[in-house]
Order: structure tokens, then sequence, then C-alpha cells
């Protein structure tokens, strides 16, 4: 079975530009998950989906971050436009239950210069 | 206000000697507790979990961990770490009401020294 695959591993961009992450979940898992780890910081929650609707986005930093799941399977997020303080590395869990445990990707290392 | 601590950044054993990572959390009511760990190039995988019942958890990778409640702590522990076992944990922990989202800890980096 795959596990949670994102891409791409590493994202380098200037400031002001626009990025996209993706994120495969397990399939099966209704539940996705993205975090996000400042350099030195915990893990941080930014946004739960249930299938393709928003369950909990309470952790989203502000409205330059953008999540979707279209259709409930993969889903993106996108960062418009980045700033130097958004560099981190965004990691992104699925579930099939929501309290079971959540299976996660490698993350994606997101440098804004 | 809801936290999860792990109050070593960092810790270095000797191959074949015992470990134990600390956490302590803080929350109004007893969540589910998990411990995570990252090896270098890959994602978290799960170590562990708690959700009720028996204190002590196996895990897999020979660790386990113990809740206890007085203190508010579940301590990951294994009896003895091998060189593989290099890696960052994370302590976290999710309500049993509402949302079901993680809160992390800081992360502990373990060096295993030969």
């Amino acid at each position: 079975e795959a596990g949670v695959t994102q891409f791409p591993s590493h994202s380098v961009i200037e400031k002001g530009q626009t990025v996209t992450l993706r994120c495969d979940p397990i399939s099966g898992h209704d539940n996705l998950y993205w975090y996000r780890r400042v350099m030195g910081k915990e893990i941080k929650f930014l946004l739960h989906f249930v299938k393709e609707s928003k369950q909990d986005e309470s952790g989203m930093p502000n409205n330059r971050f953008l999540a979707e799941r279209t259709g409930g399977t993969y889903s993106t997020l996108k960062v418009q436009p980045a700033e130097l303080e958004d560099s981190g590395v965004y990691f992104c869990a699925s579930s099939q239950v929501s309290a079971g445990g959540q299976y996660f990707g490698p993350g994606t290392r997101l440098t804004v210069l | 206000a809801q936290s999860v601590t792990q109050p070593d950044i960092h810790i270095t054993v000797s191959e074949g000697a015992s470990l134990e990572l600390r956490c302590n959390y803080s929350y109004g009511a007893t969540p589910y507790l998990f411990w995570y760990v990252q090896s270098p190039g890959q994602g978290l995988q799960l170590l562990l979990k708690y959700f009720s019942g028996d204190t002590l958890v196996q895990g897999i990778k020979g660790f386990e961990a113990e809740f206890k409640r007085s203190q508010s702590s579940f301590n990951l522990r294994k009896p003895s770490v091998h060189w593989s076992d290099a890696a960052e944990y994370f302590c976290a922990v999710a309500l049993q009401t509402g949302a079901n989202n993680l809160f992390f800890g800081t992360g502990t980096r373990l060096t295993v020294i030969p």
C-alpha cells in the first residue's frame, strides 16, 4: 500500500511568487490534514479535510493560503503571494478515522528568498 | 492554553544504552497521546498511541510509552538503543472530543554514538 506522498520535496521561490504544494493521501482515507513546521518551532496544524469538505481551517495563518481537495482525493495548498515567514516544512497527513492516528508524508520544504 | 512540552531538545546516548524521552501535556482532560519519529529524509512515522486502557503502551521498533495521569506525562522508552534509532522524536496529543488535529511538542533529536 502506497503511503502519503507529497510534491515537490523541495521548493525555492522568491518573495511575492506563488507556490502550490500537492498531497496524495493513502487511498481510502477520508481525512486529510496539513501541518507546517517553521524552523526551530513545533509542527503546527493548518487545516483538516473530510473528503472534499474543510472540517477545520483554524490553523491557516492568513488569506494568502488556500487549500483545496477537489473530489475528495488529492489536496493542494497554494501560497500566494509567498512571504519570507512562510518558509518551513509543510506536512500532509491522512487517516481513515479521524481519531485513529495519522499517517504523514515526507513533507515539502519551502524556502522563500 | 493547551500545550505539549518536550523538555529535551537534544539527547545523546551510547548504542545499547537505555533511552527515555520526556513528554508532558497541559489540557483540561486526558487527550489521545502519540509518539512519532522522523528519520532524516523521511516523513513522520507513528511509533505508538494511547487512547485508553492499559497505561503502558507497546509500539513498533521496540519502543514503549507509559501514560501517567497524575503527572500529565507520556514518556517514551527503549531498553537498548540501536544506531538506527537516531532521529527526531515528536510527542503529540489530540483532543478526545471535537477537532482531531494533532498538537505537537517541539521535538527531541536523538544522537546515538557507537
